[in-house]
């Protein structure tokens, strides 16, 4: 079958580093996303990754070994608003998005 | 543009009602997209259309019907609601492409009682 496997829940400190891990086991790969979920809204794009290596963009980069089956996503001097759950994606081989359950991030000051 | 918009926020149902969800998107998307999120667990897809006409069952289609008449418009209807139905809806859109980035809507929270 088709998985994902990320963190359930993950505590950082404000103005910290926080690495989200997630790997996947699907039939075929496509690329991977990421995309952030405030608490009662809609999922909001963050990055995507199809070739190995790293990503960066802002205060965030995001991961990729397609050999590993495994992606993370960087977050780089923490703010409070960053709280929010992390949501991992996969296309698969039929150019369909597997989700995983989402890493909520909590960040205290 | 106001981007992808869902109608209604909010709706409570009885066991055997029906009823439509509204998705709409001023992108000019050809791809949309129906998922349920289910409390701590993963968007699941329900059914998806790469362009007005057509039309796809996604992960978890059963009692769940779509229609894309239009490129704007990607109604999804419940037949016969059950309670293992009540969660959040999301519809989404993207451009031609697969690995294009989805936009989604702010979710319909939909209970079933």
């Amino acid at each position: 079958g088709q998985n994902i496997d990320q963190p359930t829940e993950m505590t950082a400190t404000e103005g910290a580093i926080v690495q989200i891990n997630c790997t996947y086991q699907t039939s075929g790969f496509n690329g991977l996303f990421w995309y952030q979920q405030h608490a009662g809204e809609a999922p909001t794009f963050l990055s995507y990754n199809v070739l190995d290596g790293l990503e960066e963009k802002g205060r965030f980069s995001s991961f990729l070994s397609r050999s590993k089956g495994y992606s993370y996503l960087l977050l780089k001097e923490l703010q409070m608003k960053d709280s929010a759950s992390y949501l991992c994606a996969v296309l698969d081989s039929n150019y369909q998005l597997i989700w995983g359950a989402g890493t909520k991030l909590i960040i205290k000051p | 543009n106001a981007g992808v918009t869902q109608t209604p926020k909010f709706r409570i149902l009885k066991i055997g009602q029906s009823m439509t969800l509204q998705c709409a998107q001023d992108m000019n998307h050809n791809y949309m997209y129906w998922y349920r999120q289910d409390p701590g667990m993963g968007l699941k897809l329900i059914y998806y259309s790469v362009g007005a006409g057509i039309t796809d069952k996604g992960e978890v289609p059963n009692g769940y019907n779509v229609s894309r008449s239009t490129t704007e418009d990607f109604p999804l209807r419940l037949e016969l609601a059950a309670p293992s139905q009540t969660s959040v809806y999301f519809c989404a859109s993207s451009s031609a492409g697969e690995s294009n980035e989805q936009f989604f809507g702010p979710g319909t929270r939909l209970t079933v009682l």
